[in-house]
């Protein structure tokens, strides 16, 4: 059973066209994380939600918002994508630290973003 | 800055072998230790978590964590060309995981 998932799997879109992908979650995780990942490279951090409260990280472009309207879903807009934006994103999540391993971040399968 | 440091690779190692993949980081206060399997065009797998310092095994995979020496390192036994993929070590310092952070990944290749 799928447990993140994210649609869709591979998105094309024009240079200055805005994107939305989504992802969705059936595990009741209290925090859902966007990564942008290039090719050879480590997933780096946009941003996350705890619960509804939105943590973004220092580097991340205004470009790229966010927005989740409840627990189970999660979304990245990006307003004017470049070419530099290609790349694999990723969404995961995790739950709390009060559990053991509750801070372990589970991914969902990742969108594809080709920008023409 | 936190980091995270892994050999890039590529580690080759010959099928039935055991394969080693070692990963330092930089943050003394780190709590908790990953290590994620992508295989290419795909996404993270968690393989293993550890948390204490020692071993933890789990089938062919084994993590070793030594917090003294800020070292954490993944052995894989019986290795299987199913396993060439790249290795993320991942290290989290915060309370619920806003604080991962990740190698940059060490590829693996099997070969029959």
């Amino acid at each position: 059973d799928a447990m993140v998932i994210q649609n869709p799997r591979y998105q094309v879109t024009q240079f200055g066209k805005p994107v939305t992908l989504s992802c969705s979650q059936t595990l009741n995780h209290n925090v859902m994380y966007w990564y942008q990942q290039k090719s050879s490279q480590a997933p780096k951090l946009l941003f996350h939600y705890y619960d509804k409260d939105f943590n973004n990280e220092a580097d991340t472009p205004d470009n790229f918002q966010s927005r989740r309207p409840n627990t189970s879903f999660c979304f990245l807009d990006i307003r004017s994508p470049g070419l530099g934006d290609a790349a694999m994103y990723l969404c995961a999540t995790s739950g709390i630290w009060g559990d053991r391993g509750g801070e372990t971040q589970y991914f969902g399968p990742g969108t594809r973003l080709l920008v023409l | 800055q936190k980091e995270v440091e892994q050999n890039s690779g590529p580690l080759s190692v010959p099928e039935g072998a055991i394969a080693s993949l070692n990963c330092t980081y930089s943050d003394r206060v780190s709590q908790s230790f990953f290590w994620y399997r992508q295989y290419s065009g795909k996404s993270p797998e968690l393989i293993m978590s550890i948390y204490s310092n020692g071993d933890k095994e789990d089938g062919r995979f084994t993590a070793q964590l030594n917090k003294a020496s800020q070292y954490v390192s993944l052995l894989i036994r019986d290795s299987q060309p199913s396993d060439s993929a790249t290795y993320l070590c991942a290290v989290n310092g915060g309370n619920y995981g806003q604080n991962f952070v990740f190698g940059p990944g060490t590829r693996l290749s099997v070969l029959p």
